[in-house]
């Protein structure tokens, strides 16, 4: 089946940790985007890319690293400098065709919790 | 730059009765993308409804219909004969068409249908 997929669903890090958070997708999108979702709040981007081997930052950027060296995957690394990582992190890809026409669609989630 | 606002955070509901979600966005650009996700206790965002600026039809997709206005900026979302599995958080966005497709997210709108 065709979809995006995010490992783990559950991730519990210690302060001074860094983490990876995975994403894949097997629809043959060329943009893939995280998000980072706050309890009552919407979702704020990250970081995101268009292609592979580039990527931008999003709106709250720091203390996040991404890579982008396949067109398939797009790892989130949640370094030590990101202050309040806890959080529900959401992975999405669009086909991208040069133009906002495209719907974004979105992977389960990896919920992680700093101890 | 762009925003979206939902101004009611949580809306119960009795089962059948109708509820509408209301979203009132803020863009500069003049081509523009609208979208509705749903949110269930799963986590995974739901894609349910694009509409382009240039389209102010409005549509009805079984018990749902979105009514869009650029006169008033607003594209709210109705849902018809509530039934206790349209419980979830629903999320209003929008994409500029100069925006390299990054999506503004509303706060959303907890919905509780009671059985």
């Amino acid at each position: 089946d065709g979809g995006i997929t995010q490992s783990p669903k559950y991730l519990f890090r210690k302060e001074g940790q860094n983490v990876t958070l995975s994403c894949e997708q097997n629809l043959n999108h060329d943009a893939m985007y995280w998000y980072r979702q706050d309890p009552g709040q919407g979702l704020r981007l990250i970081y995101y890319s268009q292609i592979v081997n580039d990527f931008q930052k999003g709106d709250i950027a720091e203390g996040y690293s991404v890579s982008r060296e396949k067109k398939e995957s797009f790892p989130l690394t949640v370094t030590s400098a990101q202050k309040n990582p806890t959080a529900f992190y959401l992975c999405a890809s669009t086909a991208w065709g040069g133009a906002s026409t495209d719907t974004q669609y979105f992977g389960p989630g990896t919920r992680l919790t700093v101890l | 730059a762009q925003k979206v606002t939902q101004a009611q955070t949580e809306i119960s509901v009795v089962e059948k009765e109708d509820v509408t979600l209301d979203c009132v966005y803020e863009t500069r650009d003049t081509t523009y993308y609208l979208f509705w996700y749903k949110q269930p206790p799963s986590g995974e965002l739901v894609f349910l409804i694009r509409r382009n600026s240039f389209d102010e039809q409005n549509e009805i997709s079984g018990r749902y219909s979105w009514n869009f206005q650029k006169s008033t900026s607003s594209f709210n979302f109705t849902i018809t004969a509530s039934q206790v599995v349209d419980s979830a958080v629903y999320f209003c966005a929008l994409s500029e068409a100069h925006g390299n497709n990054r999506l503004a997210f509303g706060k959303g709108n907890q919905v509780v249908v009671i059985p």
